[in-house]
This record gives structure tokens, C-alpha cells and sequence, in this order.
């Protein structure tokens, strides 16, 4: 089975403030990462993936996130958050290969004041 | 960019109904997905569709759904009949074969009552 938690289901940062959201995975062998922003009323989108290779990806409007295989961990970080960054993050994985369903973290809602 | 366009995006509907939520994918895509995110919750899978046929469902995708792509037109998802329970936001999403690089809609509301 695998599995994905996002411990923080709320986290409130200033303007111009580091942010660093935490995503945990459980999954039988290397999964495929992802991180999805869901403003109101709209879709998911997509921030960044991790397939293989270099753990730090770059995604984009300045977000990253680093995998760790020994901590079964994604998480996601920016140096400097702006208000429009406020929406819910959403953690994934899923099997690596293509086309394989999405299993997705409960997401964390994102609240940037000026 | 491409995008994933669910019609429509808000429906009411009496328990025991049917109800048919509509999808244009990305027009290029081929693999079509529908996931179920009840209000607070995460997204959860419900069925991903390709080449005319049920490639995986959930537990969630219980007998009374269905899905199909007549002759190439909207991927949709019909609920029939419907329940209380079944009151969500459905996301439907889409991929090229052989990518992972989903593109999700906006969701439909659906409220049974």
C-alpha cells in the first residue's frame, strides 16, 4: 500500500519569510514525487516532480524540494514566500512508470501575511 | 498552457438521480482520469481510462459509476443512481501515454440531497 502525510494541515508564514511544507511517504520501493497548488476554485497544478536522479528539484516560481530516500521524506521549501503564494499544497506520489494513479496527501493550506 | 475543462462545475441533485459529469481533456492526451475529494479531505483515485477501457479503479468507484469516451468526445463520469455519500468535488485529469505530467480541471461541485 502506499501512503502520504502532510503532518501540517495549516501553516501561517509573513511576507518575505522561508517556508519549508513537510511531506512523509510510505511506499514499497522509489515512488515518483510530486507537489500540486490548488488555488480556490481551480485545479491542481503542478509545482514540481521528482522522477530520479538529482534529489533537489527546482520547480516553479522559485520552489523547491529535496527527496530523501532514507527519510521517506519530500519536502517542499521556497526562501521567500509572497501573499500570492496563500493556497493548498498537495503532496503525491505514485508508482514510477507512466500513467500510474496519484496517491495524495491531505494537503496544507498555505496562509502568506503582508 | 493545455487545460482540462469540467462541465459543469456546480450541480444539485436529488438522492436516487443520475447525474453525468463531463470532461474535455487535453486534446492530444489519451490516458483520462477521474479522483474524488470530499470537502476537507485529500483527492482520492477513482478510475483512469485508455483506449476505450477501465485501465484501474478504487474501492471508491463503486457499481453505480461508469465511465466512458464515445466516439472521442467528453470523458464522463456517471453516477447512477446517485447517494448522499457521493457529494464531493470531482477532478478530472489527463496524461500523454508513457507520462506521468498530469493535467488536472477545475472540478465539478456535486451535491446530492
Amino acid at each position: 500500500a502506499q501512503s502520504v502525510t502532510q503532518p501540517d494541515a495549516r501553516v501561517t508564514v509573513s511576507e518575505g519569510a522561508s517556508l519549508q511544507l513537510r511531506c512523509k511517504y510510505s511506499y514499497s520501493a522509489t515512488p515518483y514525487l510530486f507537489w500540486y497548488v490548488q488555488y480556490p476554485r481551480q485545479g491542481l497544478q503542478l509545482l514540481l516532480k521528482y522522477y530520479s536522479g538529482d534529489p533537489v528539484v527546482q520547480g516553479v516560481n522559485s520552489f523547491e524540494a529535496e527527496f530523501s530516500k532514507s527519510n521517506s521524506s519530500f519536502h517542499l521549501q521556497k526562501a521567500s514566500v509572497h501573499w500570492s503564494d496563500s493556497a493548498v499544497y498537495f503532496c503525491a506520489l505514485s508508482a514510477q512508470g507512466s500513467n500510474a494513479k496519484l496517491t495524495f496527501g491531505k494537503g496544507t493550506k498555505l496562509s502568506v501575511k503582508s | 498552457g493545455p487545460k482540462v475543462l469540467q462541465i459543469p462545475s456546480h450541480q444539485i441533485i436529488d438522492m436516487g438521480q443520475m447525474v453525468t459529469l463531463n470532461c474535455d481533456p487535453v486534446s492530444n492526451h489519451l490516458y483520462f482520469y477521474w479522483y474524488k475529494q470530499i470537502l476537507g479531505q485529500q483527492m482520492e483515485f477513482l478510475v483512469n481510462f485508455y483506449n476505450g477501457k477501465v485501465m484501474e479503479k478504487s474501492k471508491l468507484f463503486k457499481d453505480q459509476f461508469s465511465v466512458e469516451r464515445p466516439d472521442g468526445s467528453y470523458f464522463t463520469l456517471k453516477i447512477q443512481p446517485t447517494a448522499l455519500e457521493d457529494s464531493a468535488v470531482y477532478f478530472c485529469a489527463s496524461s500523454l501515454p508513457a507520462n506521468s505530467d498530469y493535467t488536472f480541471g477545475s472540478g465539478t461541485r456535486l451535491l446530492v440531497i
